[in-house]
């Protein structure tokens, strides 16, 4: 069975402070891995897409990065505007008419100024 | 552009009522998902409709019936409420099924059974 697994699961940086974040995952056949970031009470927002190991991505203060086993997001000299849950998902099993999305469960983290 | 609208934003049911949370999109997307939040899990699939005309269960659809009423509208349906469905409720869309697309999503409808 496909698994998502996020760590750590609360993250709190003083601004400035670089960190990663992990999603390692379990699947056979992945098409694409995403990140989202979500913000209190509203729904999460695409980041990146990441779709064969050795794939990087960067945003801003934020590098996705991609292996066989695991993904991570580095965020560089955090602001605390960076501060949200950052949820990882994985695109891999079919589905009746279409692939499915397992989510992990999500790293909170907090940015201080 | 408004993207994914949901409704209504907060709900308090007692236990064995009904509702439905509506969702719309503007976007001209093919498929359309329902999801549910819950604290220390991920995003769990309820239904999806992968194009207009069609759709399938997730991994938790019990307790739950949708309708694609267009391509735009889908909306989720609780016909007799339980306390195990209090939860954040999210619907999202992305244009086509069966590609590696992102998905966009609605800002959720916090609800809870008493």
């Amino acid at each position: 069975e496909d698994q998502v697994t996020q760590s750590p699961e609360a993250l709190r940086l003083q601004e400035g402070e670089s960190s990663s974040l992990n999603c390692s995952y379990t699947v056979s056949g992945l098409r694409g891995l995403f990140w989202y970031r979500q913000d209190p009470g509203k729904g999460p927002e695409f980041l990146f897409t990441l779709y064969s190991a050795g794939e990087e991505k960067e945003k801003e203060r934020l590098k996705a990065t991609l292996t066989k086993k695991e993904s991570f997001l580095h965020i560089t000299a955090p602001k605390p505007e960076d501060s949200a849950t950052y949820l990882c998902a994985v695109q891999a099993v079919p589905l009746p008419n279409d692939y499915k999305l397992s989510f992990g469960a999500g790293t909170t983290v907090t940015v201080r100024a | 552009n408004a993207g994914v609208t949901q409704t209504p934003k907060f709900q308090v049911l007692k236990t064995g009522q009904s509702m439905t949370l509506q969702c719309a999109q503007d976007m001209n997307h093919n498929s359309m998902y329902w999801y549910r939040q819950d604290p220390g899990m991920g995003l769990r699939l309820i239904y999806y409709s992968a194009s207009e005309g069609t759709t399938d269960k997730g991994e938790v659809p019990n307790g739950y019936n949708v309708s694609r009423l267009n391509k735009r509208e889908f909306s989720l349906r609780l016909e007799s409420a339980a306390p195990s469905q209090t939860s954040v409720y999210f619907c999202a869309s992305r244009g086509t099924a069966r590609v590696v697309e992102k998905l966009f999503f609605g800002s959720g409808t916090q609800l809870s059974v008493l």
